[in-house]
């Protein structure tokens, strides 16, 4: 089953503004990371949360996982045009570390 | 630039073509994957290559065959493709798969089949 559901799917704000997005998740995990996708273009990797955190920053990004409720949060503050672009989150499973799977993704856009 | 080169960036082959992608890191990874990423589709995980061993095969057609002569290289050929196999084809490497390392992806094939 797919792990790595995003909510929301689109997300419009203006430049300044914060954004955040969520991602729900199924089975348990080892780890669980944040994703960057410029149109068309290859993934970039942003910060990863292990199993074991709760909240994890660096720079403008804020990351929390609760692992009870299997989900977590990516928080994008003082949003700059720059940053539109598609946020993946992608978990590894703790019963198969090999594999790296991947969500939908939100799609934000940051209007100037 | 991620240290991970796709090339070529852009495919368009028909249907009783063969052709193979490429994949090149210089990271000094164990480990090497396939993505499939489709229009309003997740990133679909089709293969994965540990210390070039093959150790996933997402249930993919064998009309994909992939290939990892060594740690660095990764190949995909592909022969009588069809038009729903039109995509964007993405290699990644991570360093030690065991600990759930983070990825670096090249920048992707565009592959049309017409």
């Amino acid at each position: 089953s797919q792990q790595g559901e995003e909510d929301p799917q689109a997300l419009s704000i203006q430049e300044g503004e914060n954004a955040t997005m969520n991602c729900s998740y199924k089975t348990s995990i080892n780890n669980l990371q944040w994703y960057r996708q410029n149109s068309g273009r290859g993934l970039v990797h942003l910060i990863l949360i292990r199993s074991n955190e709760r909240e994890k920053h660096s720079g403008r990004l804020r990351v929390t996982l609760d692992t009870s409720k299997k989900s977590s949060s990516l928080l994008i503050t003082a949003s700059r045009a720059a940053d539109t672009a598609s946020y993946f989150c992608a978990t590894v499973a703790s019963s198969n570390t090999g594999k790296l799977i991947f969500g939908q993704g939100t799609t934000l856009q940051v209007k100037p | 630039e991620t240290g991970v080169t796709q090339t070529p960036r852009h495919l368009v082959m028909g249907m009783t073509n063969k052709k193979s992608l490429k994949c090149e890191q210089h990271l000094g990874h164990n480990a090497m994957y396939w993505y499939k990423q489709s229009a309003k589709k997740p990133l679909e995980l089709m293969f994965v290559y540990n210390f070039k061993e093959q150790t996933e095969n997402n249930s993919v057609p064998s009309r994909f065959s992939p290939e990892c002569p060594n740690s660095s290289h990764l190949f995909l050929h592909l022969h009588t493709l069809q038009p729903e196999d039109s995509a964007l084809y993405l290699c990644a490497s991570s360093h030690n798969p065991a600990v759930g390392a983070e990825a670096f992806f090249g920048q992707g094939t565009r592959l049309t089949v017409v």
